[in-house]
């Protein structure tokens, strides 16, 4: 599975919109991009994927560059309980997907009142 | 629909000892993965199953086992503990092989060894 490169921290004021990168240079063409958040002291949830195009549910919404070397994962109106840590995996969707999820050290997101 | 259930949510064992975890996954899933949090090592894959059938294991001694019934229901075997096992584990749930829709993670179970 492809590696990722995500900031180590990033603040955001309660209410705007919360934009986290992830760099993914070396994604192969059948690897999807997965993001997953953990709030202190709770398993992993899971947010959203997408392999190419942009994506979005109740929760985010997924960009995805043309070239899919990056992405940013969008929180339209952040809360202070979407204060976590937030993981971009790439992992093959179909068929394959060795070793489970890989996780990196994430992204600490604290949302300021 | 009920989530995924971990038991128990809290163990203290004594080094030496075994231990079993149990996952209960979401109703109709058949794959389940187990995960290893620490401090120093972050989220590290344990392994991986599928209607009954182990699919991926991760980088861990032989200490560690697991095992999945006909239904779905996971269990995963420490033996011989080490200090150095103390860690949360999770448990996390799919619809699809290798977790393609995503998966559904578990409170965990924080075990400590002493």
């Amino acid at each position: 599975d492809a590696k990722t490169t995500q900031p180590t921290s990033m603040d955001c004021a309660e209410g705007r919109a919360a934009n986290l990168p992830c760099n993914h240079s070396t994604i192969s063409g059948n690897e999807y991009v997965y993001w997953y958040r953990q709030i202190h002291s709770q398993g992993p949830q899971y947010i959203i994927h997408g392999l190419k195009n942009n994506e979005t549910n109740e929760m985010a919404s997924l960009i995805i560059t043309e070239d899919r070397k990056s992405s940013t994962l969008i929180l339209p109106h952040a809360t202070l309980r979407d204060t976590a840590v937030y993981y971009c995996i790439v992992r093959v969707g179909s068929g394959g997907g060795a070793d489970g999820l890989t996780f990196g050290k994430g992204t600490h997101l604290i949302i300021q009142p | 629909k009920a989530g995924v259930t971990q038991t128990p949510r809290y163990l203290i064992k004594t080094r030496g000892q075994q231990v079993t975890l149990s996952c209960s996954p979401i109703s109709g899933h058949r794959s389940v993965s187990w995960y290893q949090q620490t401090p120093g090592q972050g989220l590290q894959f344990l392994f991986e199953y599928f209607s009954e059938t182990q699919r991926n294991k991760g980088n861990f001694p032989g200490r560690f086992s697991g095992r999945q019934f006909s239904n779905s229901r996971s269990e995963m075997n420490v033996s011989t503990l080490e200090l150095g096992d103390s860690a949360l584990y999770l448990c996390a749930s799919s619809s699809l092989d290798r977790g393609r829709d995503g998966y559904t993670f578990g409170s965990g179970t924080r075990l400590t060894v002493v």
